[in-house]
């Protein structure tokens, strides 16, 4: 079963505009980490944000923030005042259990838009 | 500076002709982990070791082994590559983040191995 789901293949943005990228998952664990990243076309995987089960609070990273909604298990990215640089396919990705395997959503390509 | 190295970047070969990717990483991290990438389907798990000496696999092992026979190195190796493991690869450690809610320890990419099977 799907772990990770990212429904949203593309998206676009406009510059300057704030973007939201969804993420849901799934798991029985209570506790788990939920981790967003940013893939650039270089190809590398920048780490963007991270949230725990047990935060209280949603992250915050600069221009990221994760809203967090831990009943409806979603995890989602809002970039604020998207910059040109900001165009990349972007993962949500999961943490969880005593092996702590790592699972990935199948990614959003986000283009901003001049 | 603290990174993970993946070798070679870029790789063509030819159906049947074993190959190593080799890893490492100089953080003195525990856990490493091997993915691929395909489009449309994210980053799926290959092979990840916790420790020296200790591998297991992943969601998608098949046609893959590793070897962790020093905490810096995990490679890779396809023992007889077929077309269908035409990908990009990702080579990852971290720190063991231990149990509980401590998962804040993102892995380290290395900055990936594309391989083209022929």
């Amino acid at each position: 079963a799907q772990k990770i789901t990212q429904t949203q293949p593309g998206m676009f943005v406009q510059e300057k505009e704030a973007v939201t990228l969804d993420c849901t998952y799934d798991t029985s664990d209570p506790s788990y980490g939920l981790f967003w990243y940013k893939q650039p076309s270089s190809g590398e995987m920048i780490f963007l944000i991270y949230q725990g089960s047990y935060d209280q609070q949603n992250a915050t990273e600069g221009r990221y923030s994760l809203n967090f909604q831990k009943a409806r298990k979603s995890a989602n990215l809002v970039i604020s005042a998207s910059q040109l640089g900001d165009s990349a396919m972007y993962f949500c990705a999961m943490r969880e259990g005593p092996n702590n395997d790592m699972r990935f959503g199948a990614g959003t390509r986000l283009t901003v838009k001049p | 500076e603290a990174q993970v190295t993946q070798n070679p970047r870029y790789l063509i070969t030819v159906t049947g002709k074993k190959l190593t990717v080799t890893c490492s990483q100089n953080m003195n991290h525990e856990y490493m982990s091997w993915y691929r990438q395909d489009p449309g389907l994210g980053l799926r798990q290959i092979y990840y070791s916790m420790n020296v000496e200790v591998t297991d696999k992943g969601d998608v092992p098949e046609g893959y082994k590793v070897s962790r026979k020093e905490k810096r190195n995990f490679p890779l190796i396809l023992e007889s590559p077929s077309p269908n493991q035409t990908s990009l690869y990702f080579c990852a450690s971290s720190s063991h983040p231990g149990r509980g809610y401590e998962y804040q320890e993102t892995q380290y990419f290395g900055p990936g191995t594309r391989l083209l099977v022929l």
